[in-house]
């Protein structure tokens, strides 16, 4: 069965500091995983889109692991602002396109002064 | 280039009464996906379509529930007899081609409360 699973479900972090996010697929055959970050009250919004062939890319204080053995991948947020709380979403789309997929709770991220 | 738009933002709608949620795709797209968030859930895929056909609509309810994307004018999702469960977020994204390649670009979503 084709999953996605995040965890934590939730974090509270002080600001300033970083965080490590982790999601585990199953999904196969693998084309491409992507992070999405959902403000609360907003629609997702991409933050890096990782395939087989990467294994790290970076988006400003975001970095995104992938390893495609292990078929797990990591979010981690640098220096973390109070504007960085928020879910955050890992997707990994059937090849084929987006039909069918289902975009998880992903991990509640809350930054406090 | 404006992003996706989604109107109207907030809509409150009594039992049985008829909701039509608005989206105008990212300029140049042609593919238009509709997504239900309830509270505290992710997204759930509804329907897929491109201008004048439904592709995929296996995630939309059979009954009640209709999409299209016209020719001209914005992709509208249409919810006859609305019911308490209808409540949730409606979101819709565009994407400039098919298939998970393609980076879907998502609108603010469409808040709809029935009472």
């Amino acid at each position: 069965k084709n999953q996605v699973e995040q965890s934590p479900q939730s974090l509270i972090i002080l600001e300033g500091k970083n965080c490590t996010l982790q999601c585990n697929y199953t999904v196969s055959p693998f084309s491409n995983l992507r992070w999405y970050k959902q403000d609360t009250g907003r629609g997702p919004v991409s933050l890096t889109i990782m395939t087989f062939s990467e294994n790290t890319k970076s988006n400003g204080r975001y970095t995104a692991t992938l390893d495609a053995d292990t078929k797990q991948s990591s979010l981690h947020i640098t220096a973390s602002q109070l504007s960085d709380s928020a879910s955050y979403i890992c997707v990994v789309p059937r090849v084929g396109g987006y039909q069918k997929v289902t975009f998880g709770t992903g991990t509640k991220l809350q930054v406090i002064p | 280039n404006a992003g996706v738009m989604q109107n109207p933002r907030h809509l409150v709608r009594r039992r049985g009464q008829e909701a039509r949620l608005r989206c105008s795709p990212m300029k140049g797209h042609s593919h238009v996906y509709w997504y239900r968030q309830l509270p505290e859930e992710g997204l759930k895929f509804m329907v897929y379509l491109q201008k004048e056909n439904i592709i995929d609509e296996s995630g939309m309810p059979k009954e009640r529930f209709s999409a299209e994307f016209p020719k001209e004018g914005p992709s509208i999702l249409r919810i006859q007899q609305v019911v308490r469960g209808d409540s949730a977020a409606y979101f819709c994204a565009s994407s400039e081609g098919q298939g998970e390649n393609y980076e879907q670009y998502f609108g603010p979503g469409t808040r709809l409360t029935v009472t």
